[in-house]
């Protein structure tokens, strides 16, 4: 069975200043792995993800992430935060199963509060 | 734009009502999730779907049953609502790959 854990519940950053979220994970078999953010009252929304391309992915918003396979990681970053950067960040996992659908594991998440 | 419908933002029952959640998804996905997502706890899998009619077991299955009757429907219900099934309940669709889900904007269900 796949995890993810998340280093972190809440990190704060000023405006202007690296973002770092930290993932790592646990899988048996070669994983797809993702980065979602939910803004308050909202549902989910893909950041990026990792489905066995290019390890460093880009995404939304000027947010990326690096697969490293041997440390079993998939962090977050992002060079400068901005205010509208402030929400809830979740990794994820996902692995094939014969017969059945890919499901998604959620790490817990972390709050990420930008201070002015 | 792409959009998953969940039909109550906000619900309150009383301990052991029945309780149905709907979703319904206008993009042709074959497959729906069920999430509860609980603070520090994040999204847990209730029950999925690939197919209309098939259904499978989450992570947390116990409590709740499911149906999808039609290709963009996807229900959950609470045979009996206990106050521990307080939570906020997200469903979701993606395509047969899942490379990336689509996510409604969730019920707050309280059971009191």
């Amino acid at each position: 069975a796949q995890s993810v854990t998340q280093l972190g519940s809440h990190v704060s950053v000023s405006e202007g200043a690296l973002v770092l979220l930290r993932c790592n994970y646990s899988s048996s078999v070669p994983p797809y792995l993702f980065w979602y953010v939910q803004y308050p009252n909202q549902g989910l929304q893909l950041l990026l993800k990792y489905t066995s391309a290019a390890t460093l992915v880009k995404g939304i918003n000027g947010f990326e992430a690096e697969f490293k396979k041997s440390e079993t990681s998939f962090h977050l970053t992002k060079p400068s935060a901005h205010m509208s950067d402030a929400a809830e960040y979740f990794c994820a996992v996902s692995v094939a199963s014969p017969g059945s659908a890919r499901q998604l594991t959620f790490g817990s998440g972390t709050q990420l509060t930008v201070l002015p | 734009d792409v959009k998953v419908t969940q039909s109550s933002r906000y619900l309150v029952k009383r301990t052991g009502e029945k309780v149905f959640l709907e979703c319904v998804q206008d993009m042709d996905h074959e497959n729906m999730f069920w999430y509860r997502q609980d603070p520090g706890l994040g999204l847990r899998l209730i029950y999925f779907s690939y197919d209309v009619k098939m259904k499978e077991k989450g992570d947390i299955p116990e409590g709740y049953s499911v149906s999808r009757e039609k290709k963009e429907r996807f229900s959950l219900i609470l045979e009996s609502a206990s106050t521990n099934q307080t939570s906020m309940y997200l469903c979701a669709s993606g395509t047969a790959t899942n490379e990336k889900l689509f996510f409604g904007s969730g019920t707050q269900l309280s059971v009191l």
